[in-house]
């Protein structure tokens, strides 16, 4: 079983639609959690930190749920910027840092 | 700017060539990475580094080696590149948990290797 999975996508949305990403993780000892954007053959950057209470940045909401060892992420109101794929990252050490990618889902917001 | 810098961005060898991909970063961090990314794999992490001369394998190791002498430096070696090293190299860096734990990445370097 991989460390990080990610539903497959990829995913073709009408601007405007709401679409969720789901992310799974099998280390219960992981630590931090983050997704990242990354548009084609560019870097990733983050996107938003997960935190336990849940957490929104303007249309972009992520929850973490610690017993199910899921994460996931919201997006409200898709504009065509959105299209990109969305990286789940899981800090997984818990004496450092030792950063997991998730496959990576791809959204395709479409006019 | 905070940043991480990598060089050359872009690199077509053949292979044996050594080749040696630098990365620097100016933001004091402790925490270097180096992965791969070849389509329908994602990103494969190579080697990492937890500070100064403390290195350690990620998960495709085989056929890179790294060096952490300074904090804000941290090439990726291949001594004798093959066909299967051609891929998109991402480093990264990150401050660690006291800081945000975020994972700040240089803007790739694509090799092909002939």
């Amino acid at each position: 079983r991989k460390e990080v999975e990610q539903d497959p996508g990829p995913f073709n949305v009408p601007e405007g639609a709401t679409v969720a990403f789901n992310c799974t993780y099998s280390n219960s000892a992981s630590q931090s959690f983050f997704w990242y954007r990354q548009d084609c053959r560019k870097e990733p950057k983050l996107l938003m930190s997960v935190y336990s209470s849940g957490n929104e940045d303007g249309r972009f909401t992520a929850q973490l749920n610690r017993a199910s060892q899921y994460i996931s992420l919201l997006i409200r109101d898709s504009k065509l910027s959105d299209s990109a794929t969305y990286l789940c990252v899981v800090d997984t050490d818990n004496y450092g840092q030792n950063f997991v990618f998730g496959p990576g889902t791809r959204l395709s917001v479409l006019p | 700017e905070a940043q991480v810098t990598q060089n050359p961005r872009y690199l077509i060898t053949v292979t044996g060539k050594k080749l040696t991909v630098t990365c620097s970063q100016n933001m004091n961090h402790e925490y270097m990475s180096w992965y791969r990314q070849d389509p329908g794999l994602g990103l494969r992490q190579i080697y990492y580094s937890m500070n100064v001369e403390v290195t350690d394998k990620g998960d495709v190791p085989e056929g890179y080696k790294v060096s952490r002498k300074e904090k804000r430096n941290f090439p990726l070696i291949l001594e004798s590149p093959s066909p299967n090293q051609t891929s998109l190299y991402f480093c990264a860096s990150s401050g660690g948990r006291q800081n945000t734990g975020e994972l700040f990445f240089g803007e790739g370097s694509r090799l092909t290797v002939l």
